[in-house]
């Protein structure tokens, strides 16, 4: 099993609507969470960070963690087509040990 | 402020033929990052550094080694290429190994191996 599990995707969406992505994780001594987008041909960039549960708001962007159910979802509102892209999640092990999903394909149609 | 260059972007190598991947940055900071980007395998780490003179193992090390001469620069070698090491290749640098602090990634390397 991997350590962290995403859904490729791709997932499209008209523009304007909410968008869900989501992740599992195995280990429930992962304490941070990250969400990544990656443009195409780019490097990942990083969009939010969270720590442990609960919720984290950045504008149109929700991150929330479900420790019980190892469930990490980032929300997006209104979405535009500039937000198409690859959203990668990602924990930390310890320090600098950083653990990627797949990644999460996403189109926001205008 | 360039952030994280890495050169060259393109590349294609026969099997069998050696190069280096470089990687700079400018934001002083301590750790740096070589990943190998695969579809269906996401980001794997394959060696990293936590300062100027130190390297260690990532999860995917075989076939690679690094070397961190100073600070700013962090570079992967691929000693004799196999079609396996076909792959875009990151590399990321940020100030601590620590939650919260940002990795800063590069615009990658894109490598083909015949």
């Amino acid at each position: 099993q991997k350590e962290v599990e995403q859904d490729p995707g791709p997932l499209s969406v008209p523009e304007g609507a909410i968008v869900s992505l989501n992740c599992t994780y195995s280990n429930s001594a992962f304490q941070y969470f990250m969400w990544y987008r990656q443009y195409s041909r780019k490097g990942p960039e990083l969009l939010m960070y969270t720590y442990s549960s609960g919720n984290k708001e950045d504008g149109r962007f929700t991150a929330q963690v479900d420790k019980s159910s190892k469930y990490i979802s980032l929300f997006i509102r209104d979405s535009q087509p500039s937000d198409s892209a690859t959203y990668l999640c990602a924990t930390l092990s310890g320090t600098y040990k950083y653990i990627f999903g797949t990644g999460t394909r996403l189109k926001v149609l205008a | 402020n360039a952030g994280v260059t890495q050169t060259p972007k393109f590349r294609v190598l026969k099997t069998g033929q050696s190069m280096t991947l470089l990687c700079a940055q400018d934001m002083n900071h301590e750790y740096m990052y070589w990943y190998r980007q695969d579809p269906g395998m996401g980001l794997r780490l394959i060696h990293y550094s936590v300062g100027e003179g130190t390297t260690a193992k990532g999860e995917v090390p075989d076939g690679y080694n690094v070397s961190r001469l100073k600070k700013q620069n962090f570079l992967l070698g691929l000693e004799s290429a196999a079609p396996s090491q076909t792959s875009v290749y990151f590399c990321a640098s940020s100030g601590s190994g620590r939650a919260g602090d940002t990795q800063y990634f590069g615009p990658g390397t894109r490598l083909t191996v015949l």
